[in-house]
């Protein structure tokens, strides 16, 4: 199992540009989630799905987007980045019943200029 | 609101263990967890605790959780160089009955010194 991968593992942006971060699990978990880490803060949650069709939003969505078609891929994008949106991205998953512990990707590291 | 307070640094000295503390808010939260983030990588689930336990034990981890306080505790035995890292604690959140939400510390920058 590759466990959670993301693409691109960096990208430097300019102000006014979109692009979308990739995310799959093939873990067949459930649930999915999008967060960002700003350094020296934790993680804040920006949106999550439950299943493919479903998504809501974190703690922090402006300026994103989600889509879940699919059990295993759970895209995030960024319309009209702005330099608040340079960040590391990380995307988990977890199973829906039990205890939850949520399994990361690698992150991506993102740039706006 | 819910929260979750770290220290934010740890030395010690390679040999010795290593205990990061934790305080959580949400006394509905029904597993408690800690990840290990290593320099430029993804988080690491390290171990977690249910609710009703007291205290979990993994190799050279062991985590006390104190309910009454809303205190977590994370020791290593024998810390090694290769532990340094940054320990994040989080909790669950309970949103509609369920469970999955996390809420993350800051994370503790734990150095081990040769």
């Amino acid at each position: 199992n590759a466990g959670v991968t993301q693409t691109p593992k960096f990208r430097i942006l300019k102000i006014g540009q979109s692009m979308t971060l990739q995310c799959t699990q093939d873990m067949n978990h459930n649930y999915m989630y999008w967060y960002r880490q700003d350094p020296g803060m934790g993680l804040k949650l920006i949106y999550y799905s439950v299943g493919a069709g479903i998504t809501d939003k974190g703690e922090v969505p402006n300026g994103y987007n989600v889509s879940r078609s699919t059990t295993e891929d759970f895209p995030l994008r960024l319309e009209l980045a702005a330099p608040s949106q340079t960040s590391v991205y990380f995307c988990a998953s977890s199973r829906s019943t039990g205890s939850y512990e949520q399994y990361f990707g690698p992150g991506t590291r993102l740039t706006v200029t | 609101g819910e929260d979750v307070e770290q220290s934010l640094f740890l030395s010690v000295r390679e040999g010795d263990s290593s205990v990061i503390n934790c305080t959580y808010t949400d006394s509905s939260s029904t597993y408690l967890y800690w990840y290990k983030q290593e320099p430029g990588a993804g988080l690491q689930l390290l171990t977690y605790i249910f609710s009703n336990m007291d205290m979990k034990q993994d190799q050279r981890l062991t985590v006390l959780l104190n309910k009454k306080d809303k205190h977590l505790s994370l020791r290593i035995a024998d810390t090694q160089t290769g532990d340094s890292a940054i320990y994040f604690c989080a909790e669950s959140i309970s949103s509609g009955g369920s469970n999955y939400k996390l809420t993350f510390g800051k994370g503790t920058l734990l150095t081990v010194n040769p």
